[in-house]
């Protein structure tokens, strides 16, 4: 069974630093493109990164440019996003997703980790 | 990287169908044929419904159905069901390995 499971969430002050955590299972984590997708409370779905599953390519959405960074562990089948100065626009449920194909098919989501950014 | 454009509320009654839009520009969604679409219950983490625009995962009813026309892409819900009731949300390729989604459709049924 696929199994992604989001952590590290919490409560940060605004300027602060937080990594989240995806632990996947019940598949080959290194095959496949890997996303984090984040929600703010009562609010759409924003795409904030994604990585290649040998982690030599990633991107970021322009608002987490120079601030966040994913990378991935393959030997840990984990995946990471380093969320540095954070602002209260941050504050978000954020999921981590896999993506099988390359074209957008997010077929297996975390539970989401919830980051809140207030002082 | 806008956000793509969908209409804050549809709804229908069981049996009928609803057609939810998804505007984009020839940037995204008039560029590429990578639209998805996804179902998020309240409280849930978002499932994928439809991919590359049409395709339809195994497993998904055959009762949802996307297309695509110009730089606006559609989900069509046929016999709607109570079930059905849910937030919808598109999401376009932009290149480079980045990705927008819509600002989600939410979905009454009667």
């Amino acid at each position: 069974e696929v199994l992604l499971v989001d952590s590290g969430g919490g409560l940060v002050q605004p300027g602060g630093s937080l990594r989240v955590s995806c632990a996947a299972s019940g598949f080959t984590f290194s095959r496949y493109w890997m996303f984090w997708v984040r929600q703010a409370p009562g609010k759409g779905l924003e795409w904030v990164a994604n990585i290649k599953g040998d982690g030599s390519e990633e991107s970021y959405v322009d608002s987490v440019k120079g601030r966040f960074i994913i990378s991935r562990d393959n030997a840990q089948n984990t995946l990471y996003l380093q969320m540095n100065s954070l602002t209260v626009e941050d504050t978000a449920l954020y999921y981590c997703a896999r993506e099988p194909r390359g074209v957008g098919d997010l077929d297996a989501w975390g539970q989401g980790t919830l980051v809140t950014v207030s002082s | 990287q806008s956000a793509l454009t969908q209409p804050a509320s549809v709804s229908g009654s069981p049996g009928q169908s609803i057609t939810i839009s998804c505007a984009g520009t020839s940037s995204d969604v008039g560029n590429y044929n990578l639209v998805s679409w996804f179902q998020q219950h309240p409280g849930k983490s978002p499932t994928l419904i439809i991919s590359e625009v049409t395709r339809r995962p195994s497993g998904i009813s055959h009762r949802f159905s996307g297309s695509k026309s110009g730089n606006t892409a559609s989900l069509t819900i046929s016999g709607l069901q109570a079930e059905d009731e849910a937030d919808y949300y598109c999401c376009s390729y932009i290149g480079d390995h980045r990705w927008v989604f819509g600002g989600g459709t939410k979905l009454t049924v009667l």
